[in-house]
């Protein structure tokens, strides 16, 4: 089956910047989309076709695309953006959507 | 106001079935599909299929199929999901999302609060 690749969990200090990546086959193909989800909330998507931002999204978030990986940046973080991202794209055919495994995001 | 309201909460023993519901409002039904989207206790998000909300074709995630079936009433703009043969593992968060459509794209714009189905003996 169609897996997105991301890192367990990403670390940084409010003001510095994270980036956190989701690698497949078929990214080169599909475009990708970011979500954040805080606790005990329903996801919020925050990027989409692999780097538009979505309405009320702050600037400081942006996307990215370079072959088989995408990248998800936060520049100038802040505390309120700990959360967990996920990036969801479809298979090569569009027919199957599928989520990555999720980041966990901790602002230090 | 845009928004997807969801059912309440529900407890079922192993081997009942789940039927929720996802009503939208503010905004015209049949231009977008719905997806539900479920995510068991700390973990992940895992898509689990959509229906068209024009046709009521639908897809199911293949590691469901034959155990769910997704539906929509327009007259009620209503989207349903039941969930049959529960096991315990079907304990989850379950999200209806509004489901675009862009050329092989396919992506969630709007999410409803969810719904905790909790399947216990």
């Amino acid at each position: 089956s169609y897996e997105l690749t991301q890192p367990p969990s990403v670390s940084v200090s409010p003001g510095q910047t994270a980036r956190i990546t989701c690698s497949a086959d078929a990214l080169p193909k599909q475009y990708a989309y970011w979500y954040q989800q805080k606790p005990g909330q329903a996801p919020v998507m925050v990027i989409y076709k692999d780097s538009e931002r979505s309405s009320g999204i702050p600037e400081r978030f942006s996307g990215s695309s370079s072959g088989t990986t995408v990248t998800l940046t936060i520049s100038g973080v802040q505390a309120e953006d700990e959360a967990d991202y996920y990036c969801q794209s479809a298979d090569s055919s569009g027919t199957y959507v599928v989520f990555g495994g999720g980041t966990k995001l901790t602002v230090l | 106001q845009v928004q997807l309201v969801q059912s309440g909460g529900e407890v079922k023993k192993p081997g009942a079935s789940v039927n929720l519901s996802c009503k939208a409002f503010g905004y015209s039904f049949t231009n977008y599909g719905i997806s539900w989207v479920r995510q068991a206790p700390g973990q992940g998000l895992e898509w689990m299929g959509w229906v068209s909300t024009y046709s009521g074709n639908t897809k199911y995630a293949q590691n469901i199929q034959g155990r769910v079936t997704m539906a929509t009433d327009t007259s009620t703009t209503t989207a349903s999901m039941e969930l049959r043969s529960l096991r315990s593992d079907d304990t989850a968060v379950y999200y209806c999302a509004r489901h675009v459509t862009y050329g092989d794209s396919r992506y969630f714009d709007l999410w409803g609060r969810g719904t905790l189905v909790t399947v216990s003996s």
